[in-house]
């Protein structure tokens, strides 16, 4: 059963419009959410996270949008870049008083961007 | 350049056979994770070290053991590989302060093994 669920596997947008891309989870207790950004042969690179307690966190050209009511999340980047060609991962994180929680990722969503 | 540092990089196995993938960071974080990666599957955690001195199961334990080492180094054992463990590897580092209080959360450039 898939906690964190990124239902869109590709998503194609052209140079300096908007990317959105959305993310879905079930699990109530996930307190943090975080987006990664991955090239291919490379480590996922941290992008952009967001507490429970907040509903938009931004950072330059990316802001992560959170809806707890309806458990999604969504990261917008404007404008879109060739750069940002990479697939971009959602996962989540519960705090279960342990001090160290494994996250929780979707699939995944592959996004190009075209000139 | 401070960050998550796996050795090696590329590896292949013959069915059967043992390895061990090292994983060392020097951010000072308590806790440290191997995960794996598989085409159209995400990132699944393998085990987790919470702090040293301790290691928990993730999603996908199955065929795996671990070594918290010291508080730097995480070590992830393979004693009889067989082809469903082809994946690419990543070991990760992070700290929590407590609910809804985070750190950073530190991934290393990856290990990809095949198993034929």
């Amino acid at each position: 059963d898939q906690q964190v669920k990124q239902n869109s596997p590709s998503l194609s947008v052209q140079e300096g419009r908007i990317s959105i891309l959305n993310c879905d989870y079930t699990n109530s207790m996930f307190d943090y959410f975080l987006w990664y950004k991955k090239y291919p042969a490379e480590g996922p690179t941290f992008l952009i996270s967001i507490s429970s307690i907040k509903d938009k966190n931004e950072d330059g050209r990316f802001t992560v949008f959170l809806n707890k009511s309806a458990k999604h999340l969504s990261l917008h980047i404007v404008p879109s870049q060739p750069g940002d060609s990479a697939v971009y991962f959602c996962a989540a994180s519960g705090y279960s008083g342990g001090g160290a929680d494994g996250l929780t990722f979707g699939k995944g969503t592959h996004l190009i961007i075209q000139p | 350049n401070a960050g998550v540092t796996q050795t090696p990089k590329f590896q292949v196995l013959k069915t059967g056979q043992s390895m061990t993938l090292q994983c060392a960071q020097d951010m000072n974080h308590n806790s440290m994770y191997w995960y794996r990666q598989d085409p159209g599957m995400g990132l699944r955690l393998i085990y987790y070290s919470a702090s040293e001195g301790t290691t928990d199961k993730g999603e996908v334990p199955n065929g795996y053991n671990v070594s918290r080492l010291n508080k730097r180094e995480f070590s992830l054992r393979l004693e009889s590989a067989a082809p469903s463990q082809t994946s690419v590897y990543f070991c990760a580092s992070s700290e929590r302060g407590g609910e809804g209080v985070y750190y950073g959360y530190t991934f290393g450039s990856g290990t990809r093994l095949t198993v034929v």
